[in-house]
């Protein structure tokens, strides 16, 4: 139990391209999803919160114009990176939880901008 | 806050070993820890919780310990085999919120 798709698991594209990443919980609905980013040999850092039907909340430094998240449902989470430049490569992680128990992670999209 | 390195500590053991993994946390307010295993291009495996009320709680070949006083967390793992090897993190939760904060990461490498 508790899986959670994410997709596309790798993309690359060209500067300026806006790219589109889905986070789907296949055998449960999420009270949350988060998103989170990730360089090398690093930890996870949280990029926003986001609850169903309603605005994410971002952290500190996370540009809300550029990382567009949509919540349109318990089991669909979406993170639009808008003209992505090289500097947004990364790995992007999403979970997604139930409330009181622990985050279920997919297994991340590797971004690669040219 | 948010915890970033450049490089991961790493721990090498034999196989058939015991490993065990620590972990520093920052806030004593927090309530909530999970440890997850991460292997190689793929997302954070979830191991095993334990909230602030208990010390100790033991999972199949997994144990977490909780010292609160010094705010430390450790992952103990029986008979460590290959499919160990990963990247581990321990996290953490504050009271009334759902937001996790992650340590630094640890490699564990097991020797053949």
């Amino acid at each position: 139990g508790a899986v959670v798709s994410q997709h596309p698991s790798w993309v690359i594209c060209k500067s300026g391209t806006s790219v589109k990443i889905e986070c789907r919980s296949l055998d449960f609905q999420a009270t949350t999803m988060f998103w989170y980013r990730q360089f090398p040999k690093q930890s996870l850092m949280l990029m926003a919160t986001s609850n169903e039907g309603s605005k994410a909340t971002y952290e500190q430094g996370v540009e809300k114009d550029k990382f567009l998240i949509n919540h349109a449902s318990l089991t669909l989470s979406t993170l639009t990176v808008t003209s992505a430049h090289p500097e947004d490569s990364s790995f992007y992680i999403c979970s997604a939880q139930v409330i009181n128990q622990p985050q279920h992670f997919g297994d991340g999209t590797r971004l690669s901008i040219l | 806050g948010e915890s970033v390195g450049l490089h991961l500590p790493t721990l090498s053991v034999q196989e058939g070993d015991n490993s065990i993994i620590n972990c520093a946390y920052s806030n004593s307010a927090s309530d909530y820890f999970i440890w997850y295993k991460q292997e190689s291009g793929k997302g954070p495996q979830f191991i095993i919780d334990i909230r602030s009320n208990m010390d100790k709680r033991q999972g199949q070949r997994v144990t977490v310990l909780l010292n609160k006083t010094v705010k430390h967390l450790s992952l103990q793992i029986a008979a460590t085999q290959p499919g160990d090897s990963a990247v581990y993190f321990c996290a953490e939760q504050t009271g009334g919120g759902n937001k996790l904060t992650f340590g630094t990461g640890t490699q564990l490498k097991v020797e053949l």
